[in-house]
């Protein structure tokens, strides 16, 4: 399984773009990057996924390298309620199904 | 449309005892998985069901059995509870492509005393 690294913590002035970076460089050419997040202890909501290309959508944007080999995960305006740890994950596909492998993530903190 | 339910939300259990927590999903998905989060750790996944009548072991499966009753409910059972299982247990669904995302419960909070 390839491997992600995440800086433990990032704090983000609230308004301003939050840019939380994630290294994979091991990943194979198959697998997804995916980002999901955890406020306070609820459980886990997918953010956004992409294989080679950016992706966007209603809440956020998705650059991944064109080495594949690192991604960024961006929150255009954070708020308050941004406040959360994000993972970033590299998909295992494993015969129709698959499994996610979480890190630690990265603790984001918007602050006023 | 409820997505993933889990229940119960919270258990105290003696070291010892048995139970088991319930997942349903309503999305008609294919994947479901059991995980169990720590304290300040991430989630780790226990065991996995990538279709009706399967099912695989994760990361940390001891002390540990699971069942997946139908396509909607997959079960996980503590047959003799240890204070080591107190954690949080987070239930998920997924259509089981690689290109899917998954729907997670909002966790069974357990307790061993």
């Amino acid at each position: 399984d390839a491997k992600t690294t995440q800086p433990t913590s990032m704090d983000c002035a609230e308004g301003r773009a939050a840019n939380l970076p994630c290294n994979h460089s091991t990943i194979s050419g198959n697998e997804y990057v995916y980002w999901y997040r955890q406020i306070h202890s609820q459980g886990p909501q997918y953010i956004i996924h992409g294989l080679k290309n950016n992706e966007t959508n209603e809440m956020a944007s998705l650059i991944i390298t064109e080495d594949r080999k690192s991604s960024t995960l961006i929150l255009p305006h954070a708020t308050l309620r941004d406040t959360a740890v994000y993972y970033c994950i590299v998909r295992v596909a494993l015969g129709g199904g698959n499994k996610l492998t979480f890190g630690t993530g990265t603790q984001l903190k918007v602050e006023l | 449309n409820a997505g993933v339910t889990q229940t119960p939300k919270f258990q105290v259990l003696k070291t010892g005892q048995s139970m088991t927590l319930q997942c349903a999903q309503d999305m008609n998905h294919n994947s479901m998985y059991w995980y169990r989060q720590d304290p300040g750790m991430g989630l780790r996944l226990i065991y996995y069901s990538a279709s009706e009548g399967t099912t695989d072991k994760g990361e940390v499966p001891n002390g540990y059995n699971v069942s997946r009753l139908n396509k909607r409910e997959f079960s996980l059972r503590l047959e003799s509870a240890a204070p080591s299982q107190t954690s949080v247990y987070f239930c998920a669904s997924s259509s089981g492509g690689s290109d899917t995302e998954a729907f997670f419960g909002q966790g069974t909070r357990l307790t061993v005393v």
